[in-house]
């Protein structure tokens, strides 16, 4: 069975700093393209960054292109979003998905609040 | 980078059929064939319904179905039952090799 469990979610102060970690179990992870996708309080899915099965591309929403930072450790299972000067409008439930066009897989999401 | 545009809301009675639209551009939805359509229920994960415009994953009813003209892909839900009541979001690959959702659109059975 296919899970992707991520945390590491918190509240975290403007500016601040804050690292994502999505644990990948039940399929050959280092097979696959990884995406985070974001989902702010009471408003739509957002594309956030995806990364290569071998890690040698990735790719990220304008919003975050200097800001946020995916990378995986396939000997871990693990997917991983480093986050920093983040902002009042990071705030929001962050998933893992499996793929890079389709998201079949998902996770239960992880929960960033950025305020003060 | 901007959103595909889906109408906000959209409703059916029981059995009907409804159509949502999902509008791009030739960098993303008119340009490819990696258009997927979501299902989200509240406090849900999203639930992917259609992939590669009009292909379902194993266990979608047959009752949704997805097509795309020019710049524009639509899902279609037939028979329409109470749970499909959700929000539901469409997806393209685009020319930046990046993702774009869209803005998503409430259907309710009424």
């Amino acid at each position: 069975e296919v899970q992707l469990v991520e945390s590491g979610g918190n509240l975290v102060q403007p500016g601040g700093s804050l690292r994502l970690s999505c644990a990948a179990s039940g399929f050959t992870f280092s097979s696959y393209w990884m995406s985070w996708v974001r989902q702010a309080p009471g408003k739509g899915l957002e594309w956030v960054a995806n990364i290569k099965d071998d890690g040698s591309e990735t790719y990220y929403v304008d919003s975050v292109k200097g800001r946020f930072t995916i990378s995986r450790d396939n000997a871990k299972n693990s997917l991983y979003l480093q986050m920093s000067s983040l902002r009042a409008e990071d705030t929001a439930l962050y998933y893992c998905a499996r793929e890079r066009t389709r998201y079949l897989y998902w996770g239960q999401g992880t929960l960033v609040t950025v305020s003060s | 980078q901007s959103a595909l545009t889906q109408p906000a809301s959209v409703s059916g009675s029981p059995g009907q059929s409804i159509t949502i639209s999902c509008t791009g551009t030739s960098s993303d939805v008119g340009g490819y064939k990696y258009v997927s359509w979501y299902q989200q229920h509240p406090g849900k994960a999203p639930k992917l319904m259609i992939y590669e415009v009009s292909n379902r994953p194993s266990g979608i009813s047959n009752r949704f179905s997805g097509s795309k003209s020019g710049n524009t892909a639509s899902l279609t839900i037939s028979g329409l039952q109470p749970e499909d009541e959700a929000d539901y979001y469409c997806s393209s690959y685009t020319s930046s090799s990046t993702l774009v959702f869209g803005t998503g659109t409430k259907v309710t059975v009424l």
